[in-house]
């Protein structure tokens, strides 16, 4: 099945800072998805984005599907940002999630 | 429903009991999948139901889990003779297969399984 890597693992921000995500993945795909999972555990759709740019708000993503990886921006971060980021990518049906990036957003 | 429902949220258990968990995509969502979140990790992607199609059981870890979904909505994820290392949490999305939110998944909260 598709690999799929996630980096860094963790990230400790101060409040206002910006950060990259990044996702690789080891196969063509045709879904490609970025989500939040809040300390509580619930996970949160941030970005459906097998191709090209997105943003919502202070967060943007990139998928460059030929290159085979994802980026995942998040500007200005706010202490409500903390929790794990994963990306989650399919070439046919199941879609498989990376291990995650924890991020955690000091005051 | 407004969300994807899971229930129990909370199992506790003894070893070598059965199980089941059940989840109730939202309305009109045709595809369906269930995942395991141990503690601190990534998610384990386990089996997905797709409309009529024979489900892709190829994330199932052993035989003692088997999963069903009757009538193309609701979901029972069934645990045989539950071992400690199965204490998990187990999540259900669903997703739309066409549409402006096709193929975007929708989680619920999840059930927390401990088996003592």
């Amino acid at each position: 099945g598709i690999q799929v890597e996630q980096s860094p693992p963790d990230l400790i921000l101060q409040e206002g800072a910006n950060s990259t995500l990044r996702c690789n993945f080891s196969d063509s795909v045709n879904n490609l998805q970025w989500f939040h999972q809040n300390p509580w555990g619930q996970l949160i759709n941030l970005f459906y984005i097998p191709s090209g740019t997105k943003q919502n708000g202070r967060l943007s993503a990139t998928t460059v599907a030929t290159e085979r990886y994802s980026l995942l921006y998040i500007s200005s971060s706010q202490t409500t940002d903390s929790g794990v980021y994963f990306c989650a990518v399919a070439n046919n049906n199941d879609m498989r999630f990376g291990a995650g990036t924890r991020l955690t957003v000091k005051p | 429903g407004a969300g994807v429902s899971q229930s129990p949220s909370n199992k506790v258990t003894e070893k070598g009991k059965d199980v089941e968990l059940r989840c109730d995509p939202i309305s009109g969502h045709t595809a369906l999948y269930w995942y395991r979140q141990s503690l601190g990790q990534g998610l384990e992607f386990l089996i997905y139901f797709q409309g009529n199609s024979a489900p892709d059981k190829s994330g199932l870890p052993s035989d003692r889990f088997s999963a069903e979904r009757t009538g193309g909505s609701v979901s029972t994820l069934t645990i045989q003779r539950t071992q400690q290392e199965d204490s998990a949490v187990y999540l259900c999305a669903s997703s739309p297969i066409s549409g402006a939110w096709a193929n975007v998944l929708t989680f619920g909260a999840g059930s927390r399984l401990t088996v003592l």
